[in-house]
């Protein structure tokens, strides 16, 4: 039990354009997800706090208007990253919290995104 | 501010038994958790801190010290697949505050 799932895997797009990033928590509902970027040989570090029903809270220095994020039902979020440019090349990841748990995260397998 | 600092990197040979420390400053505490990450993967939970002491799961254990701001995580019988990055993590006002990671080498 517990899966998050991220599609798509990699992406490659060109700079200018945007993508669309979805994550769905597959066999428990989720009343929160988070979304982190994870550069190479870094941690990961939240960009955004996504609950079910209402806006989105982002992180200091993360830009609302460039990382869009939507989360319309307990099982799906969707990050979109708006005129993308190379130094948004990262590894972005997912968690879900269920939410009948306390603490636990379960995380997605991440989104390999490279803008050229 | 929020700060939590873990050695960049180590190593050891297969059947050792090596520790991780983590320190952490943060501005709440609700649990401090560790996590493996293998490079281009997602990480993986390995264990549960919020009260002081030792939590043993097979060859892995994890520490708390909550009065000192420090953890650290125990393997032992080391394998070749315990290579990977280890994250400390820190559960602050709901959100996870991640360590600079530590990456381990396993050697045969």
């Amino acid at each position: 039990g517990a899966v998050v799932s991220q599609h798509p895997s990699w992406v490659i797009c060109k700079s200018g354009t945007s993508v669309k990033i979805e994550c769905r928590s597959l066999d428990f509902q989720a009343t929160t997800m988070f979304w982190y970027r994870q550069f190479p040989k870094q941690s990961l570090m939240l960009m955004a706090t996504s609950n079910e029903g209402s806006k989105a809270t982002y992180e200091q220095g993360v830009e609302k208007d460039k990382f869009l994020i939507n989360h319309a039902s307990l099982t799906l979020s969707t990050l979109t990253v708006t005129s993308a440019h190379p130094e948004d090349s990262s590894f972005y990841i997912c968690s879900a919290r269920d939410r009948w748990s306390s603490y636990e995260q379960y995380f997605g397998p991440g989104t390999r995104l490279t803008v050229t | 501010g929020q700060n939590i600092d873990q050695p960049t990197e180590m190593t050891a040979t297969e059947g050792a038994i090596v520790q991780i420390n983590c320190t952490y400053q943060t501005s709440g505490f609700n649990g401090l958790f560790w996590y493996q990450q293998h490079a281009g993967e997602a990480p993986t939970f390995l264990s549960y801190n919020v009260l002081d002491g030792l939590e043993e799961k097979g060859r892995f254990s994890s520490f708390l010290s909550r009065s000192k701001g420090y953890s650290y995580l125990l393997l032992k019988e080391l394998q070749m697949k315990d290579s990977a990055s280890y994250l400390c993590a820190v559960r602050s006002f709901q959100k996870l505050v991640f360590g600079t990671g530590t990456r381990l080498l396993v050697s045969p």
